[in-house]
């Protein structure tokens, strides 16, 4: 069974720092690209960054370019989102994707970050 | 960024009736591997977001077939054949040919 299993979502301040993890199982994670969306409470869905297989290749959203960063290890399954500089417009749910253009694709079930002080 | 725009924003059904959502995208969304990464979310209440339709005409794995896409160019089209109780969510057109991949804003859909 797949699973992607985010962790690490909470109350932060403005200005302040989260570390999203997603801990993934079920399906061959080194083959895939693997990306963070975020729905902002009652709003529509937006990429925020994506990694390329072997971590090499990273992409962003304006929105975050400078403040948040993505990473991965292969050996642990897991695909982390840091997230510093915080404002309260980052407010949302935040998803892991093992996206594929023409695979499947799978989704977790996200976590909740607040920014407000 | 390519603007994807959704039409109608809000759509009430009858059960057992079809539905149509257009999708506008403000750019071809051909990749420049000749691809048109141009998919189908649907997302029902409470839930994570599912694929339905990738690369504008096919269906993903365990989608009913009475979810259909098509379109070309910039103007694409989800149909239901017939709406079903459990179809109620809001849909979401996507393109993923040019980064950052970009949403439509969606449609709800809800039953009459």
């Amino acid at each position: 069974e797949v699973q992607l299993v985010e962790s690490g979502g909470g109350l932060v301040q403005p200005g302040g720092s989260l570390r999203l993890s997603c801990a993934a199982s079920g399906f061959i994670f080194s083959s895939y690209w693997m990306s963070w969306a975020r729905q902002a409470p009652g709003r529509g869905l937006e990429w925020v960054a994506t990694i390329s297989q072997d971590g090499s290749a990273k992409m962003y959203v304006d929105a975050v370019k400078g403040r948040f960063a993505i990473s991965r290890d292969n050996a642990e399954n897991s695909v982390y989102l840091q997230m510093s500089s915080l404002r309260a417009e980052d407010t949302a749910v935040y998803y892991c994707s093992a996206y594929c253009h023409s695979r499947s694709t799978f989704w977790g079930q996200g976590t909740l970050v607040t920014v407000s002080s | 960024d390519v603007v994807v725009t959704q039409s109608p924003l809000s759509l009430p059904v009858t059960l057992g009736q079809p539905a149509s959502i257009s999708c506008r995208s403000s750019q071809s969304p051909v990749h420049s591997d000749g691809n048109t990464y141009l998919n189908w979310f649907q997302q029902r209440p409470g839930q994570s977001p599912r694929r339905l339709i990738y690369k504008v005409s096919n269906r993903d794995s365990g989608v009913p077939d009475r979810f259909s896409g098509s379109g070309s160019g910039t103007d694409f089209t989800l149909k239901i054949s017939r709406v079903e109780a459990e179809d109620v969510g809001v849909y979401y057109c996507m393109q993923g040919s040019h980064w950052p991949w970009t949403f439509g804003q969606g449609t709800k859909v809800e039953i009459k």
